[in-house]
C-alpha cells in the first residue's frame, strides 16, 4: 500500500490560496488520492479525491502530477476556519482485502492566519 | 455531520471497567468503522464492518470488540479498560467501499 509524506505544518494568510503538497511515490495505478481534514477534535471531513486528472469543487481543488507520485491541495482563498489538519491519504486499491479502509498519517497542520 | 452521531460524548472511568460507545446513522450506509485517535497522530482503525453479518479487525483491534446490531448501530466494547486506552475515537459511515466516509463528532474517552 502507497504510502505518503507531508510537511508536518504550514502557515497562510487569510484571503491567500493553501499549497498543500504530498508525496505518495509508491501509489499504484489503481489507486486513489484522498484528502480529509479535521478541525480542532472534531471528526475528519472529506475535501476531495482524484486518480489522474485534476479536480475542483467547491471547497477545494487537487493536482496530481502527470507521474502521480505527488499531489497538491490547493485551498483558493483561505480563511481562518480552513485551520486543520489536512490529510493526504492513498485509498488501497479495488480488489484487495483492504478496499475501502483509510489509512491516516500525521498530515498538515494548516494555521490561517489574520 | 449529524447524520452519524456518537455516545457518550465524553467519558472517563476507571482501569477495569466494561466501557461501551455507541454509534448511530440515519445515512442507509453499508459500511461502519471504528478509530481511535491519540494527540498528534493519525486515526488508527479498530474494526470495521461492510454489513450486519460482516466484521472485520483493523489494525489495532487487542483489547477491543464491536457489534453491529443493525445497519444503523456499531458499537464499540472495552472489555477491561486500561489507561492507554484513553484517547479520542469516532465512528464512520460509507455507501460503498470506495465511497468517501462520513464521521461523527467523536467520543472521548479517559481512563485512570
Amino acid at each position: 500500500d502507497a504510502k505518503t509524506t507531508q510537511p508536518p505544518s504550514m502557515d497562510c494568510a487569510e484571503g491567500r490560496a493553501a499549497n498543500l503538497p504530498c508525496n505518495h511515490s509508491t501509489i499504484s495505478g489503481n489507486e486513489y488520492v484522498y484528502w480529509y481534514r479535521q478541525i480542532h477534535s472534531q471528526g475528519p471531513q472529506y475535501i476531495i479525491h482524484g486518480l489522474k486528472n485534476n479536480e475542483t469543487n467547491e471547497m477545494a481543488s487537487l493536482i496530481i502530477t502527470e507521474d502521480r507520485k505527488s499531489s497538491t491541495l490547493i485551498l483558493p482563498h483561505a480563511t481562518l476556519r480552513d485551520t486543520a489538519v489536512y490529510y493526504c491519504i492513498v485509498r488501497f486499491p479495488l480488489g484487495t482485502d483492504s478496499w475501502g479502509k483509510l489509512q491516516f498519517g500525521a498530515g498538515t497542520q494548516v494555521v490561517v492566519t489574520p | 455531520d449529524a447524520d452519524v452521531t456518537q455516545t457518550p460524548r465524553n467519558r472517563i472511568t476507571k482501569t477495569g471497567k466494561r466501557i461501551m460507545l455507541e454509534c448511530s446513522q440515519t445515512k442507509g450506509h453499508d459500511r461502519m468503522y471504528w478509530y481511535r485517535q491519540d494527540p498528534g497522530l493519525g486515526l488508527r482503525l479498530i474494526y470495521y464492518s461492510f454489513d450486519v453479518k460482516d466484521i472485520n479487525k483493523g489494525e489495532i483491534s487487542d483489547g477491543y470488540s464491536v457489534s453491529r446490531q443493525a445497519q444503523a448501530k456499531f458499537s464499540l466494547s472495552l472489555e477491561s479498560a486500561i489507561p492507554n486506552q484513553t484517547a479520542l475515537y469516532f465512528c464512520a459511515t460509507s455507501y460503498s467501499p470506495g465511497g468517501n466516509q462520513f464521521f461523527g463528532p467523536g467520543t472521548r474517552l479517559t481512563v485512570l
